[in-house]
C-alpha cells in the first residue's frame, strides 16, 4: 500500500535558520503531494501541494519540489522564524484510491528558538 | 478558513461506553473524513463519505462507525470505547474527487479510562 516517510524530529534551529524537512513516498499510482501544518491546538492547514512530477509548491516562504525520481518531496525554508514552530506533515492523494483518500507521515515537530 | 466544526472539542469517558463524535461544516462539500492522530502514526484514515449515506471503511475501521443522514453532518461512534481509542480525532472535509484539498477541523480530544 501507499505509505510516507518523514523524518522524525523534533528540529530544533534558531531564528533565520535554514530548514528542511524530508518526506519520501511509495504510491501504486502517480499521486499529487501534500504538505500540512498543524499549530499547537488546532487543525491541520493545507501549507503547499504539487500535483505532478518537478511541480514546485511553494507557500509563506516554504517550498518543495516533487522529484519522482527519488520519489521526494522535501520542504524547505530559507529562513524560519520562531511563528514557524509547529508539527509538519506531508501526505500524498493517490488518484487510484477511491475517495480522495489522504495518506500522511508521521510528522515533524519543528521548534524555532529565539 | 472553511466552515468545519467539531463536537465535543473535549471529552472523557469510561471504557465500555457509548460515544459519539459530531462533525458539521457549512460548505455543501460532498465528502467527509474522520481521521484519528496519534504519535508517531501521523493521522489515519478511519471512515469517510462520499455523499448521504454512502460512507466507507478507511485503514483503522475497526471499533468505529459512522452516519451520514444530511450533508452537513457526519456521526463517529464508537459503540463500546476502549482505551486503545484515546486519541485526537479529525474530521476534514473536500469538495470533489478531483479536487485534492483537505480542509480540516479543529479536532476533538477523547480519553478513554
Amino acid at each position: 500500500g501507499d505509505s510516507v516517510t518523514q523524518m522524525e524530529g523534533p528540529v530544533t534551529l534558531s531564528e533565520e535558520a535554514f530548514l528542511t524537512i524530508n518526506c519520501t513516498y511509495t504510491a501504486t499510482g502517480y499521486p499529487s503531494l501534500f504538505w500540512y501544518v498543524q499549530y499547537p491546538g488546532e487543525g491541520l492547514q493545507l501549507l503547499l501541494k504539487a500535483t505532478k512530477a518537478d511541480d514546485k509548491g511553494s507557500n509563506k516562504g516554504f517550498e518543495a519540489t516533487y522529484r519522482k525520481e527519488t520519489t521526494s518531496f522535501h520542504l524547505e525554508k530559507g529562513s524560519v522564524q520562531v511563528s514557524d514552530s509547529a508539527v509538519y506533515f506531508c501526505a500524498l492523494r493517490d488518484p487510484v484510491d477511491a475517495g480522495n483518500m489522504l495518506t500522511f507521515g508521521g510528522g515533524t515537530r519543528l521548534m524555532v528558538k529565539p | 478558513d472553511a466552515g468545519i466544526t467539531q463536537s465535543p472539542r473535549h471529552k472523557v469517558t469510561e471504557t465500555g461506553t457509548p460515544v459519539t463524535l459530531r462533525c458539521h461544516q457549512t460548505e455543501n462539500h460532498r465528502y467527509m473524513y474522520w481521521y484519528r492522530q496519534d504519535p508517531g502514526h501521523g493521522l489515519r484514515l478511519i471512515h469517510y463519505s462520499y455523499g448521504v449515506k454512502d460512507t466507507d471503511k478507511g485503514e483503522v475501521s475497526d471499533g468505529y462507525s459512522v452516519s451520514r443522514s444530511k450533508t452537513e453532518d457526519f456521526l463517529l461512534t464508537l459503540e463500546s470505547a476502549t482505551s486503545s481509542q484515546t486519541s485526537v480525532y479529525f474530521c476534514a472535509i473536500s469538495e470533489s474527487l478531483g479536487t485534492d484539498t483537505q480542509y480540516f477541523g479543529p479536532g476533538t480530544r477523547l480519553t478513554v479510562l
